[in-house]
């Protein structure tokens, strides 16, 4: 199985930040990733997929790159609706795996 | 639009079984894979079953291999997960999510709101 380990488990920054989120392959997955955003209470949404591709809808200030083994979601200019956890998830191989979610507080 | 609306959690004891629905609208099943993906109370997301839009492709996850089973009714447009022989590590909300194309590789564009099972030990 294809194992994903993000990083950090948690984050707290300030209004206005840049944050990055690093999510880490076992084994390569092309660009066959994809970042969600679940906030408490809430089913996740797709933020990126395709390792770069931004949903519709979702504000630019979310953006993702890599390939590979090595992928990481940027947020500039960090708002306070985007406290949440993240996930990132392979779609390369069964099963299917997410990574283990990074939790995002805003200070 | 786009919705998914699960049904059929609730109380369940261990060794027993349950059914749970996922009712679509907005698009076409048969067009579209869809999964199953739980998470514990507290903990993260877990991915557990696959069917590709032909409904004769399935896959699952290791921890439920065996004991669940994806399937769906076309003319429903409906999306079911079987779960038999529960445990309380099953204990999740479970949510149904369309995959944005059918096939592989494509990932969970949309998802419902989650229906949540407890199995009682």
């Amino acid at each position: 199985d294809i194992q994903l380990t993000q990083s950090p488990s948690f984050l707290s920054a300030f209004v206005g930040d840049r944050v990055i989120i690093t999510c880490r392959a076992s084994q390569g997955i092309y660009s066959f990733l994809a970042w969600y955003q679940q906030k408490p209470g809430k089913a996740p949404k797709v933020l990126i997929y395709a390792a770069s591709t931004l949903q519709s809808g979702v504000p630019s200030r979310f953006s993702g790159s890599g390939s590979g083994t090595e992928f990481t979601l940027t947020i500039s200019n960090l708002q306070p609706e985007d406290s949440a956890t993240y996930y990132c998830q392979q779609l390369k191989d069964y099963p299917l795996t997410f990574g283990g979610g990074t939790k995002v507080e805003i200070k | 639009e786009v919705q998914l609306l699960e049904s059929g959690g609730g109380l369940a004891e261990r060794g027993g079984s349950r059914t749970l629905s996922c009712a679509a609208s907005g698009f076409t099943l048969s067009s579209y894979a869809m999964n199953w993906v739980r998470q514990a109370p507290g903990k993260g997301l877990e991915w557990v079953s696959d069917i590709n839009g032909g409904g004769y492709e399935t896959f699952y996850a290791d921890s439920v291999k065996g004991r669940f089973t994806i399937a769906r009714d076309v003319l429903k447009n409906t999306l079911y997960l079987q779960m038999n022989n529960l445990r309380p590590e099953d204990t999740a909300i479970y949510y149904c999510a369309k995959r944005r194309r059918d096939g592989r590789n494509s990932d969970l564009e949309f998802w419902g709101q989650g229906t949540l099972v407890t199995v009682s030990s």
